[in-house]
């Protein structure tokens, strides 16, 4: 099973600043078979990127995702009031699917 | 737009077994090349994948819980049904139903339900 590792834990910025969210797997993941999901309390995830670099349908283009192998990031170009929730990271390569355990970003 | 709500108990007794059906609607559950799929959240464990089904009847499991789980699909209804069993307190979670893309055992969830709440407890 790979392990999906995210950092920080928790981000503190406030709006109209740039969020970068880090998510490590514990081993190469295939073809970069990454997602990454928005949560708000009570809520549902919601799919913002998947194959760690494509937005989902209407997806606003303040995010972005990249990396490869066992590194990758979800960024955020310009944070707006709404952006402030949970972010996990999510692989589903050979090995079956995994989620990492959330990054909250907070309102500074 | 594909829709998913779950149904069934929120409390559900140790050593029994959990139950939920997920109703599809705003498009047909027999679309080709996709799964339908049952993830569960908890304080504790995060977001685990427990399984997904294809229309045809071919599932998989998170080896996690192979042993205790069951997912099935009514095409007629529109819904599909998991079932896990000899639960015990970590068994208690949200759980989602949601739609994967992909194939096999590797894909993403693009369409989720509310999620159900289910305690287990005596």
């Amino acid at each position: 099973e790979i392990v999906l590792t995210q950092f920080p834990g928790t981000l503190s910025l406030s709006p109209g600043q740039r969020a970068t969210l880090s998510c490590r797997a514990s081993q190469s993941v295939s073809s970069s078979y990454v997602a990454w999901y928005q949560q708000y309390p009570g809520q549902p995830p919601r799919l913002l990127i998947y194959s760690a670099s494509t937005r989902a349908t209407g997806i606003p283009d303040r995010f972005s995702g990249s990396g490869s192998g066992t590194d990758f990031t979800l960024t955020i170009g310009r944070l707006e009031t709404e952006d402030f929730a949970v972010y996990y990271c999510q692989q589903y390569g050979r090995s079956g699917v995994t989620f990492g355990q959330g990054t909250r970003l907070d309102i500074k | 737009q594909v829709q998913l709500q779950e149904s069934g108990p929120g409390l559900v007794k140790p050593s029994e077994t959990l139950s939920l059906t997920c109703t599809v609607s705003g498009g047909s559950i027999n679309i080709i090349s996709y799964f339908w799929g049952w993830i569960r959240q908890s304080p504790g464990k995060g977001l685990e994948w427990i399984g997904s089904i294809y229309h045809t009847g071919s599932t998989y499991y998170n080896p996690s819980f192979k042993s205790r789980v069951t997912i099935s699909v009514d095409t007629s209804k529109n819904q599909f049904s998991l079932y896990l069993s000899s639960v015990t307190a970590a068994d208690t979670a949200v759980y989602y139903c949601a739609r994967p893309v992909g194939y096999g055992s590797s894909y993403y969830f693009d369409y989720w339900g509310q999620g159900t709440r289910v305690t287990v407890s005596s």
